[in-house]
């Protein structure tokens, strides 16, 4: 599994968009790239995944470059509710894939009022 | 409601204790997660199993024990080999079907050993 690198923690303040990037030099080809959010004290929680390009869904927009060597998760106008920890995960997840993660110590998102 | 349940929430035990940590799922998954997570850290993986009466060695396993009997359940036993037990317990699962890496995850389980 590829290992990532991010930023340990990222301000924001209330409505503006915030882009969280992650580097995976060593990304496989049959690699696909995931984002979780968690809050203090829960589980994570899926957000997004993809493989090239641009992803959107309700939540985020994941942005990923030709050479996916990186890939940056943006969050549109961020609440106060945004406050967590970002993980970003990179793995194959197609045949004989089993699952396995490896979490990082992930991006500490603080926004304040 | 489908999900993954975990109990009890807090647990406290005497060192040299061997505790069994619950995790239950209903949505139907076939494959089985649990994490180990200590203040500041990411997730770390304890043990998975991907099928019924089958689990492999995540990449801190070395004293902790599961079983898996029945689809739903994955109980992880914490024993009195595990140097350092107490941290934050997760459970998760998947389907194992392909091009997915999306697992669900319960609220987890505060082990503290004194």
């Amino acid at each position: 599994l590829a290992k990532t690198t991010q930023p340990i923690s990222m301000d924001s303040y209330e409505g503006q968009e915030v882009n969280i990037t992650c580097s995976h030099n060593n990304i496989a080809t049959n690699d696909y790239i995931t984002w979780y959010q968690q809050f203090p004290s829960q589980g994570p929680r899926f957000i997004i995944q993809g493989y090239k390009t641009k992803v959107t869904n309700e939540v985020a927009s994941l942005f990923i470059p030709a050479d996916r060597k990186s890939s940056t998760l943006s969050l549109p106008r961020v609440s106060l509710s945004d406050t967590a920890v970002y993980y970003c995960l990179v793995g194959d997840i197609g045949s004989g894939n089993t699952g396995k993660l490896i979490f990082g110590q992930g991006t500490t998102l603080q926004v304040k009022p | 409601d489908g999900g993954i349940t975990q109990s009890p929430k807090y647990l406290f035990r005497k060192e040299g204790q061997n505790v069994t940590l619950s995790c239950e799922q209903n949505l139907n998954h076939d494959a089985m997660y649990w994490y180990r997570q200590d203040p500041g850290q990411g997730l770390r993986l304890i043990y998975y199993s991907q099928i019924v009466n089958d689990f492999q060695k995540g990449d801190i396993a070395e004293g902790y024990s599961v079983s898996r009997e029945k689809k739903e359940s994955f109980p992880l036993t914490v024993t009195s080999a595990q140097k350092n037990p107490t941290a934050f317990y997760l459970c998760a699962s998947s389907t194992t079907r392909l091009s997915s890496y999306e697992q669900y995850f319960g609220p987890g389980t505060r082990l503290t050993v004194t």
